[in-house]
């Protein structure tokens, strides 16, 4: 099956201990990206990859580092997490940037640090 | 760097009525494409319009883009408690290297 998947689900940590959320796609897709989203508001754009080994930030890339070192994967790496990183967070892919392209969304990773 | 506005923020209606949700930009988009996102999940394609002036139906859902290609329309008929949720549009920013969002509008359609 088609899919986008992240891990964990649901997370909770404490403040600056470092956790990574993986992201995998099985569709060969060339963009990947991730946002966050905070209750009651649209997403914003952490990261994105156009292709592997390429990646830009965002609107709101600070605190976060990724990399792109395989078509498959796409990790969101938190160094030192703060409380103003709780949040719902998703990964995304698409088979590239174009007008016809769809994004496929994963299911979602809800994060609380404390 | 080009924007996308959805306008409302939020629409809380009865059951059966109609509505209507606007996507707009200063900018050309190519195409816009609308997602539906339910709680806690993640936002699914509903439609990509492509066409200026295009108009797309979708069960009890139409889709119209703007002659212009700056703006975009969703009308509801009827609306569902189904049909909760957020609504987003998206487009290809001008250097096609990148998906940009509208802040989405918060649709609550109560039974």
């Amino acid at each position: 099956e088609a899919q986008v998947t992240q891990n964990p689900r649901y997370l909770i940590t404490v403040t600056g201990k470092k956790l990574t959320v993986t992201c995998s796609q099985n569709m060969n897709h060339e963009y990947m990206s991730w946002y966050r989203q905070d209750p009651g508001l649209g997403l914003r754009q952490i990261y994105y990859s156009m292709n592997v080994e390429v990646t830009d930030k965002g609107d709101v890339p600070e605190g976060y580092k990724v990399s792109r070192k395989e078509k498959r994967n796409f990790p969101l790496i938190l160094e030192s997490p703060s409380p103003n990183q709780t949040s719902l967070y998703f990964c995304a892919s698409s088979p590239r940037v174009t007008d016809n392209s769809p994004l496929h969304f994963g299911n979602g990773t809800r994060l609380t640090v404390t | 760097t080009q924007l996308l506005e959805q306008s409302p923020q939020f629409l809380s209606i009865q059951e059966g009525e109609n509505l209507t949700v606007y996507c707009n930009s200063s900018s050309v988009f190519s195409s816009l494409q609308w997602y539906r996102q339910e709680p806690g999940e993640g936002p699914v394609l509903l439609v990509t319009v492509v066409t200026g002036g295009e108009v797309k139906k979708l069960k009890r859902l139409t889709f119209q883009f703007g002659d212009a290609r700056k703006d975009s329309s969703l009308h509801i008929t009827a609306a569902q408690p189904g049909d909760t949720g957020l609504y987003l549009c998206a487009g290809v920013d001008n250097y096609g290297q990148n998906f940009v969002f509208g802040p989405g509008t918060r649709l609550s359609v109560l039974p």
